[in-house]
């Protein structure tokens, strides 16, 4: 089974600077992939950044970015310019795809998630 | 383009009752999956469907089921409630099943058992 660990329940920055989200996860596949998604304070879930296993390159989206070290099984989001908007709770999730009928299925596994909390 | 829709947003129920919750996707997508998120067990998937069928099924008892209909409508069903099923209910749509992952989540259901 798959297992995702965020090992960071609080973070804290101020606006404008950088911030540096850890994961990990264990998994003996070796298709997969890795997302983080963001969910403000009573507000929904939205998919922040996604990446693909089998990319050497890291995602990136605006101000987002990834560090992914396929061997040491990580996958740490890195906030640049960080703004009050920021401010969520933050998951990593892990899939891997099933196929059936021609069509791919996969279920997320989730961390625990990690508080961020962008101070003016 | 409206995003995706969760009725009720807030519900109370009775231990042994059973509830039934309903998440309407982003127009035109097909696949709908459902998460149960407690703050002792964080977010756990519960099942996807796509095409009126239910593709995957996370490790929950048989108590929770769910369908979906040919407009891709979803709604699961919880019977004999327990205790333990308070939680943020949240469904999310993708346009079919597979890598992209769920990108568009509901606001949630909030279920207390009582």
């Amino acid at each position: 089974a798959q297992t995702v660990t965020q090992s960071q329940p609080e973070m804290s920055v101020q606006e404008a600077e950088t911030v540096t989200l850890s994961c990990t996860y264990d998994t003996s596949e070796n298709n997969y992939y890795l997302f983080w998604y963001k969910q403000p304070p009573s507000r929904q879930m939205i998919l922040v950044i996604r990446q693909e296993a089998y990319k050497q390159q890291n995602a990136t989206e605006n101000r987002f970015s990834v560090n992914f070290q396929k061997a040491a099984k990580s996958f740490s989001l890195k906030i640049s310019d960080s703004q009050l908007g920021d401010t969520a709770m933050y998951f990593c999730a892990f899939m891997s795809l099933q196929n059936a009928g021609g069509t791919s299925y996969g279920k997320l596994t989730f961390g625990q998630g990690t508080i961020l909390t962008v101070h003016p | 383009k409206a995003g995706v829709t969760q009725t009720p947003r807030y519900l109370i129920k009775t231990r042994g009752q059973q509830v039934t919750l309903s998440c309407s996707p982003i127009s035109g997508h097909r696949s709908v999956s459902w998460y149960q998120q407690t703050p002792g067990q964080g977010l756990q998937f519960l099942f996807e469907y796509f095409s009126e069928t239910q593709r995957n099924k996370g490790n929950f008892p048989g108590r929770f089921s769910g369908r979906q209909f040919s407009n891709s409508r979803s709604e699961m069903n919880v019977s004999t409630l327990e205790l333990g099923d308070s939680a943020l209910y949240l469904c999310a749509s993708s346009l079919v099943p597979g890598h992209s992952g769920p990108q568009f989540f509901g606001p949630g259901t909030r279920l207390t058992v009582l």
